[in-house]
């Protein structure tokens, strides 16, 4: 079984500001791991992903993420947050092999302030 | 490429009545799992389908029932409503290989009142 712990349900910073929201996981078997956006009143979008191979993974929007097997952690980071990046983040994993369930942790909602 | 469709968007239902909500899985893909979205349960896993065929399930009562279609479509349904089933449902299509990079819908608030 999997479980996921996002240590922040908060995370208020200034715009321009750096960020990082913090993931931890534990599994028994390999994962996959995912951090998911989801903005007011609309279904998650797939922000990023580690499969396998660069534990560091990007995205198009500046967002990236960093795979830390030995500390089983998917911490996420942006050097710079607008004020569009407003919106809960959820870090998601999954066991390897046969079903694609995914196992998400409780969110953590990123407010960029002016 | 269309995305993947939830109809419908809104829904109340009153206690003891049953609901069926549809998802429409991005073309190509088999796989097709439910979720639900509530503010004190975060997001919870209720079942995967592949190939029609239930893969998976998570820890709900049997209320919450599941079915996929030939064309990969695929409906819930929860019968007898309670006030604590109010929640978005978001329904995640993959191509089901066992990645589970997943797309999902914008999801069905359902209100019981």
């Amino acid at each position: 079984a999997q479980s996921v712990t996002q240590l922040d349900s908060q995370v208020p910073v200034f715009e321009e500001a750096p960020v990082e929201l913090r993931c931890n996981y534990s599994s028994s078997v390999s994962v996959y791991l995912f951090w998911y956006v989801q903005y007011p009143n609309q279904g998650l979008q797939l922000l990023l992903k580690y499969l396998s191979g660069s534990t560091l993974v990007e995205s198009i929007n500046g967002f990236e993420a960093e795979f830390n097997k030995s500390q089983t952690s998917f911490h996420l980071r942006k050097p710079s947050v607008h004020i569009s990046d407003t919106a809960e983040y959820f870090c998601a994993v999954s066991g390897q092999g046969g079903s694609e369930k995914l196992v998400f942790g409780k969110g953590t909602k990123l407010t960029v302030n002016p | 490429k269309a995305g993947v469709t939830q109809t419908p968007r809104y829904l109340i239902k009153t206690r003891g009545q049953q609901v069926t909500l549809s998802c429409s899985p991005i073309s190509g893909h088999r796989s097709v799992s439910w979720y639900q979205q509530t503010p004190g349960q975060g997001l919870q896993f209720l079942f995967e389908y592949f190939s029609e065929t239930q893969r998976n399930k998570g820890n709900f009562p049997g209320r919450f029932s599941g079915r996929q279609f030939s064309n990969s479509r695929s409906e819930m349904n929860v019968s007898t409503l309670e006030l604590g089933d109010s929640a978005l449902y978001l329904c995640a299509s993959s191509f089901g290989g066992g990645v589970p990079e997943a797309f999902f819908g914008q999801g069905t608030r359902l209100t019981v009142v």
